[in-house]
């Protein structure tokens, strides 16, 4: 079956705590990205990758790293989380950009203490 | 710069009566639009997309947007409403270049209740 999954799904942490969202895909998709959702403020996305080895910021990249070594997983650091990133993350693959479906893991959410 | 505007944040209907969603974009260029919906708990899933073909647009479940470049509108809408349907909608619209990118611009939301 052809799906995007991260994990945890839930994590409570504390301020300063360095933390790894996993996200990977099975769908050899090349376009990988990690959006943010807050209430009243819809997606935003926080950085994305074109390829392996390739990765750029997105509207909000302040706090959080990423990496992509293999093409199939595209993690998300945060290497010292603080309250104001608690949020709803979603992991997203796409095969050819922008205007193709974008296929979205079930979602992380996160709670900084 | 490309921006999408949601018009309603909650939009309540009852079941078997139609449902509206409406959606304002702006783009200097030909926007590529879409409608995700998000059930509870769950990730987003594409109901439709706009790619400047036809501009009625046939989606999953019985929805369908009519793009209109005259008024700047991607309105979602559906015969008739389900129980299922409940959940958040978002459009969309692909910012130009985003071919490279995967990037996308969404808008705020609007949740839609179902009423028995």
């Amino acid at each position: 079956e052809a799906q995007v999954t991260q994990n945890p799904r839930y994590l409570i942490t504390v301020t300063g705590k360095k933390l790894t969202v996993t996200c990977s895909q099975n769908m050899n998709h090349e376009y990988m990205s990690w959006y943010r959702q807050d209430p009243g403020l819809g997606l935003r996305q926080i950085y994305y990758s074109m390829n392996v080895e390739v990765t750029d910021k997105g509207d909000v990249p302040e706090g959080y790293k990423v990496s992509r070594k293999e093409k199939r997983n595209f993690p998300l650091i945060l290497e010292s989380p603080s309250p104001n990133q608690t949020s709803l993350y979603f992991c997203a693959s796409t095969k050819t950009g922008g205007w193709s479906e974008q296929y979205f893991g079930p979602g992380t959410r996160l709670t900084v203490t | 710069a490309q921006s999408v505007t949601q018009l309603d944040s909650h939009v309540s209907v009852s079941e078997g009566t139609p449902v509206l969603l409406r959606c304002n974009y702006s783009s200097s260029y030909s926007p590529s639009l879409f409608w995700y919906v998000q059930h509870p708990n769950k990730g987003l899933q594409l109901l439709l997309k706009y790619t400047s073909a036809a501009t009625l647009v046939k989606g999953i479940n019985g929805f369908e947007a009519e793009f209109k470049k005259s008024e700047t509108s991607f309105h979602l809408t559906k015969p008739s409403a389900h129980m299922s349907d409940a959940a958040e909608y978002f459009c969309v619209v692909s910012v130009p270049g985003s071919s490279n990118t995967g990037k996308l611009i969404f808008g705020q939301g609007t949740t839609l209740q179902v009423k028995p």
